[in-house]
């Protein structure tokens, strides 16, 4: 069974950095075919992606939060973290990671997802 | 940058067939996926590559994809089918993955 969770704290305040964890399970980070997106949806807002990762590394980030985000992995521990910096109010929201396709680039399992508030 | 164009609100009685349309520049030369989010819910693939149905999702639900509109049409609507449906691209110029602004489903 495929699965993946996130995990990161419930409140950052404004110009602090959020790191998020995605864990999985069910599938490798190593498989070439598959990788993690992240993606948020800020409340009343529609989803927003935000970045992915695959197996070998290749990276790829939203151009208006390019400047703000890392992402990486750590295939031993099937983890994949987002970190965002100088975070604000505007991303308060509910955090998912997804198992991408490199085929079509889909993503088929979803996380539960975490809720992150901004404020001081 | 592509933008996906989708309408914020579709209603239709129950028993009727919803058509949800994602439109976006020649976008049918692009694979769309469509996800349902319920409220408190994570979002959950229904079909990817235009029309090819996830894993567990009834054969109610259909899509198709051509010129510059992609349809997610939902026959014999459910109440259980009222939520967010999103659709979504990767544009391979950019490696970016986009999201429709999502429309709201509800059954009358």
């Amino acid at each position: 069974q495929v699965t993946l969770k996130e995990s990161g704290p419930l409140l950052v305040k404004p110009t602090e950095s959020l790191t998020l964890t995605c864990t999985v399970s069910g599938f490798s980070l190593n498989n070439p075919r598959l990788g993690v997106s992240w993606i948020r949806q800020s409340p009343g807002k529609a989803l927003e992606w935000l970045a992915h990762i695959f197996s070998d590394d290749d990276k790829s980030y939203s151009t208006s939060l390019k400047t703000r985000l890392t992402i990486s992995k750590d295939t031993s521990r099937s983890q994949v973290v987002l970190t965002m910096a100088d975070v604000d109010p505007v991303d308060t929201g509910t955090y998912y990671c997804a198992r991408i396709t490199m085929f079509y680039y889909y993503m088929d399992v979803w996380g539960k997802g975490t809720t992150v508030t901004v404020s001081s | 940058s592509y933008v996906l164009t989708q309408p914020p609100s579709v209603s239709v009685a129950p028993g009727q067939t919803a058509r949800i349309t994602c439109g976006g520049n020649n976008i049918g030369s692009e694979s769309v996926s469509w996800y349902q989010k319920k409220p408190g819910q994570a979002p959950m693939l229904v079909v990817y590559d235009d029309s090819d149905r996830a894993s567990g999702i009834p054969g109610r639900f259909s899509g198709s994809n051509s010129g510059n509109t992609a349809t997610l049409t939902i026959s014999r609507v459910e109440a259980g089918d009222e939520g967010d449906y999103s659709c979504q691209v990767w544009d391979s110029s950019s490696d970016h993955v986009l999201f429709g602004g999502g429309t709201k489903l509800t059954v009358l």
